[in-house]
């Protein structure tokens, strides 16, 4: 099983400022790696996959990087509708694994 | 639009079976390429993939869990049905179907969510 990591499990962000999230995978997944946005009471959104296209509906703001092991998403000026829960997702491998997710809040 | 929901009993008792249904709309069960899969959140924890099934019947399974999961389809009817064995109350969370999009290779869309408490 391919475990994924991410870090920092918090981050606490000035709306209008860059926030970078990491997620990491045990062994190379490729480009095959999905990020969803959680919010509370709300069922996670696709949001990036293939490690760097954004997923319908989402702004140019988010945007995703890596390959094989080392994995980004970057949300280049936050804005109040972005502090949410944000998981990592590798499809390379079965079966289908999470990162624990970083939690963006609002500083 | 391609929708999905969940359906199922907010208790089981320790020892039970659970049954949840996803019921989908907005495509076919049968079109190449497309899947549906469960996942399940501990309240306040991450998300944990269970099970998916393919338009061809393939299956796949968290292994951890393969001994209690059974995943099905129904296509007449647009349902993936999920059964769980031997409840216990660390299966307590909201449980989600979510479509898995054929080139997008990932769970694209989510129902709302269904949740589950395993109590006495």
């Amino acid at each position: 099983e391919i475990l994924m990591t991410q870090s920092p499990a918090t981050l606490s962000v000035s709306p209008g400022e860059r926030a970078t999230l990491s997620c990491r995978a045990s062994q190379s997944v490729t480009t095959n790696l999905a990020w969803y946005q959680q919010k509370p009471g709300q069922a996670p959104r696709l949001l990036i996959y293939g490690a760097s296209t954004r997923a319908t509906g989402f702004p140019a703001r988010f945007s995703g990087s890596g390959s094989g092991t080392e994995f980004t998403l970057t949300i280049s000026s936050l804005q109040s509708e972005d502090f949410a829960v944000y998981y990592c997702q590798q499809y390379n491998d079965w079966p289908l694994t999470f990162g624990p997710g970083t939690k963006v809040n609002i500083k | 639009q391609i929708t999905l929901k969940e359906s199922g009993p907010t208790l089981v008792k320790p020892t039970q079976t659970l049954t949840l249904t996803c019921t989908v709309s907005g495509f076919s069960l049968s079109t190449t390429g497309v899947g549906v899969g469960w996942i399940r959140q501990p309240p306040g924890k991450a998300l944990e993939w269970l099970a998916l099934i393919f338009w061809d019947d393939d299956k796949r399974y968290r292994p951890s869990l393969k001994r209690r999961l059974s995943i099905t389809k129904d296509t007449s009817k647009n349902q993936v049905v999920l059964t769980m064995t031997n409840m216990d109350p660390v299966d307590t969370g909201t449980y989600y179907c979510a479509h898995w999009g054929f080139g997008v290779y990932s769970l694209d869309v989510w129902g709302q969510g269904t949740t589950v408490t395993v109590s006495s």
